[in-house]
């Protein structure tokens, strides 16, 4: 168990929805980092956070929101959902202070999610 | 395109022999790290290798790791039916994000 926790574990939804996954990271870490993962394009990094604040970006759609809350717990918001988006998401996260490349990074056991 | 490549795309392998995977990447890098992922389920750290370290060892695990060919490789030594999954590698760039490889699928036949 890797401490950081995923909700929920699997999503089926239609297009054009909007859907919102969950992410808690380990007790005390203050990033947290979400990817996707999609058998077409592998595993992609998407956006990371840092005690609240935005840190990095990748190649997150402008359709794809993400935010941290004050208690560390981040979501990440997909809306204008396309069959293209079914992908497994994961979220990630580091004790370690956000510039500095992290030593280890610990999953979730990702969110499985499926456009229909 | 932001990732690695690791080689072999695939391996197949009997229990007891040894497994090698391997990781190009583009940029110049800090550190490199192996992953593990079992089918569809999240990632497990195996090991961190600095750019200023050329090898590392951690239990049935060995790393190289060639900043001037910007390549790294992965050894599974007496493999077990266990060690079935996919292997990525993934290093930072000047930021702190971790960009993956397309991964190695190994299945160690019992």
């Amino acid at each position: 168990d890797s401490g950081v926790t995923q909700t929920p574990k699997h999503l089926i939804t239609a297009t054009g929805q909007r859907v919102t996954l969950r992410c808690s990271p380990r007790s005390g870490d203050l990033s947290v980092y979400w990817y996707q993962q999609s058998l077409d394009q592998g595993l992609q990094f998407l956006i990371q956070y840092y005690n609240g604040e935005e840190r990095a970006k990748g190649n997150i759609l402008e359709r794809f929101s993400a935010q941290q809350f004050p208690d560390l717990h981040s979501e990440l918001n997909l809306s204008s959902l396309e069959l293209g988006d079914s992908a497994l998401y994961f979220c990630a996260s580091s004790a370690e202070e956000g510039s500095v490349f992290p030593a280890e990074a610990f999953f979730g056991q990702g969110t499985r999610l499926t456009v229909v | 395109s932001q990732q690695g490549e690791e080689d072999p795309q695939a391996l197949s392998i009997q229990e007891g022999e040894n497994a090698t995977m391997n990781c190009s990447y583009k940029t110049s890098i800090n550190n490199l790290q192996w992953y593990r992922q079992n089918s569809g389920r999240g990632l497990v750290h195996l090991i961190l290798i600095r750019s200023n370290e050329r090898e590392k060892h951690s239990g049935r695990l060995r790393v190289t790791l060639d900043t001037s060919k910007k390549s790294s490789s992965l050894l599974i030594t007496a493999s077990r039916a266990a060690d079935t999954a996919s292997y990525f590698c993934a290093t930072d760039e000047d930021t702190d994000k971790l960009i993956f490889g397309t991964g190695t699928r190994l299945q160690v036949f019992p």
